[in-house]
């Protein structure tokens, strides 16, 4: 079965820190794995997606990740943050006909 | 707009009640899942439907139940409400693997 862990519940962080949150996943097959932001009362947004090729990804808002196989870990990571990234993360991966999430980072980041 | 539809986006309730939550997919989207999201259990899949046949299953209580009809929409049946179903309520669509697309969900407050 799919599972996704993830390691740090809470990041604190002040305005122009990088940022990086672990990702790792559990899942014998081919997977799709996912980043999801979720901004405080709204809905979970995409941030990117790695399904195949080149293990760094760049999604929307700054952020990237990278596929590391052999680690089964697929790590966000910003340079600079900004006090808009305020909200919560959810890693997940997609393997045989779901999707499975992560408990998710919650990042505050202090003006 | 995500494009997929949720209603309502909250509601409130008493214990032992049923309630129905509704979720219109995005248009071309055969595939519909449900998830709920509360502070203990994070984001847990509940079930998947493609074009009107359930494909799997999560952890989804007998209480619950789902379908998906003709026009795709698909509505999440809740009965015999427990305090403990209190959450958010999320449906997201895809045409496919690795696109998923989440509604604003459904908040339930059962009292």
């Amino acid at each position: 079965a799919q599972s996704v862990s993830q390691h740090n519940h809470h990041v604190i962080l002040s305005e122009a820190a990088s940022l990086e949150l672990g990702c790792n996943y559990s899942y014998g097959g081919t997977v799709n794995l996912f980043w999801y932001v979720q901004y405080p009362g709204q809905h979970l947004q995409l941030l990117l997606k790695y399904f195949s090729g080149d293990p760094l990804v760049k999604g929307i808002k700054g952020f990237e990740a990278e596929f590391i196989k052999s680690k089964f870990s697929f790590n966000l990571r910003k340079p600079s943050v900004q006090w808009s990234d305020t909200a919560e993360y959810f890693c997940a991966v997609s393997g045989f006909q779901k999707l499975v999430f992560g408990t998710g980072t919650r990042l505050l980041v202090s003006p | 707009d995500s494009g997929v539809t949720q209603t309502p986006k909250h509601l409130i309730t008493a214990t032992g009640q049923r309630v129905t939550l509704r979720c219109s997919p995005r248009s071309g989207d055969l595939s519909v899942y449900w998830y709920q999201q509360s502070l203990d259990q994070g984001l847990q899949f509940l079930i998947q439907y493609y074009n009107g046949e359930e494909r799997a299953k999560g952890n989804i209580l007998e209480r619950f139940s789902a379908q998906q009809f003709p026009d795709l929409h698909s509505e999440l049946n809740l009965s015999s409400l427990e305090l403990g179903d209190s959450a958010l309520y999320f449906c997201a669509s895809s045409v496919g693997q690795g696109d998923y697309t989440f509604g604003s969900g459904t908040r339930l407050t059962v009292v």
